[in-house]
C-alpha cells in the first residue's frame, strides 16, 4: 500500500523559513516524479512545485519561484519542500503526492499524503 | 498559470445523475488527454477518480465517469449515493502546466 506522510508544517512569521518533509513506503520511490501541492483556506488546489526521479528536472509555480526548493532523497524514500521567506497567501495545507506518467511533463497525480499545515502569521 | 474553470456547487438526489464541468484552454484540457478529477472529503487526502481524460482506477465505482469535448472536460456521478457527498477537482497536467481547478462542492439532496 502506498503510504505518503508529511511533516514540518506549523506557525511561522512572514519572512520566516519552514522545511516539510514526506515519508514515502509501499512503492519504489526513485521511480516516480513526486509534487508539491497545496490548499489555502476556502480555495482550490494549487501545484506547488515537481521533482523528477533523479533531480534532473525541477518545476515550480510562478508564486513560490525563488522562495522554495524542492529535493528529494532516494535512499531515503523522502521528499522535501525548504520553503523561505514566507508570505501570508503561503497559508494551506501542503500535500506530497506521486505523479504517474510517461515522462516529467505529462501524467497525473495518482496518490496523495494527508497534508500538513503551513500557517504564515504574525 | 490560470486555474481551470468549474462551476463553484452541484447537487442531485439519490440515484440521479450530475454532471461537473471542468473549462481550459488548447493549451491545456484541449491539447492533451491528461485531464484527472479528484474526490476530496475535508480533512481527508484528495483520492483520483478519473485518469486521462476517461480512465477509471481499480476501486472506483463505474457510477464514475469522465470525457471530453474541445477544452472542456466532464465528470458525471450516476447513481448518485450520499457517500458521493464532497468536493471534485480537476486537473491537467500537460506539457507545460500544472493546473487544478477550482474545485466544485458535489452536494447529495
Amino acid at each position: 500500500e502506498v503510504q505518503l506522510v508529511e511533516s514540518g508544517g506549523g506557525l511561522v512569521k512572514p519572512g520566516g523559513s519552514l522545511r516539510l518533509s514526506c515519508a514515502a513506503s509501499g512503492f519504489t520511490f526513485s521511480s516516480f516524479t513526486m509534487n508539491w501541492v497545496r490548499q489555502a483556506p476556502g480555495k482550490g488546489l494549487e501545484w506547488v512545485s515537481s521533482i523528477s526521479t533523479s533531480n534532473g528536472y525541477i518545476d515550480y509555480a510562478d508564486s513560490v519561484k525563488g522562495r522554495f526548493t524542492i529535493s528529494r532523497d532516494n535512499a531515503k524514500s523522502s521528499l522535501y519542500l525548504q520553503m523561505n521567506s514566507l508570505r501570508a497567501e503561503d497559508t494551506a495545507v501542503y500535500y506530497c503526492a506521486r505523479v504517474v506518467g510517461p515522462d516529467f511533463w505529462n501524467g497525473y497525480v495518482d496518490d496523495w499524503g494527508q497534508g500538513t499545515q503551513v500557517t504564515v502569521s504574525s | 498559470q490560470s486555474a481551470l474553470t468549474q462551476p463553484p456547487s452541484a447537487s442531485g438526489s439519490p440515484g440521479q445523475s450530475v454532471t461537473i464541468s471542468c473549462t481550459g484552454s488548447s493549451s491545456d484540457v484541449g491539447g492533451y488527454n491528461y485531464v484527472s478529477w479528484y474526490q476530496h472529503h475535508p480533512g481527508k487526502a484528495p483520492k483520483l477518480m478519473i485518469y486521462e481524460v476517461t480512465k477509471r482506477p481499480s476501486g472506483v465505482p463505474d457510477r464514475f465517469s469522465g470525457s471530453k469535448s474541445g477544452n472542456t472536460a466532464s465528470l458525471t456521478v450516476s447513481g448518485l449515493q450520499a457517500e458521493d457527498e464532497a468536493d471534485y477537482y480537476c486537473s491537467s497536467y500537460a506539457g507545460t502546466k500544472k493546473v487544478f481547478g477550482g474545485g466544485t462542492k458535489l452536494t447529495v439532496l
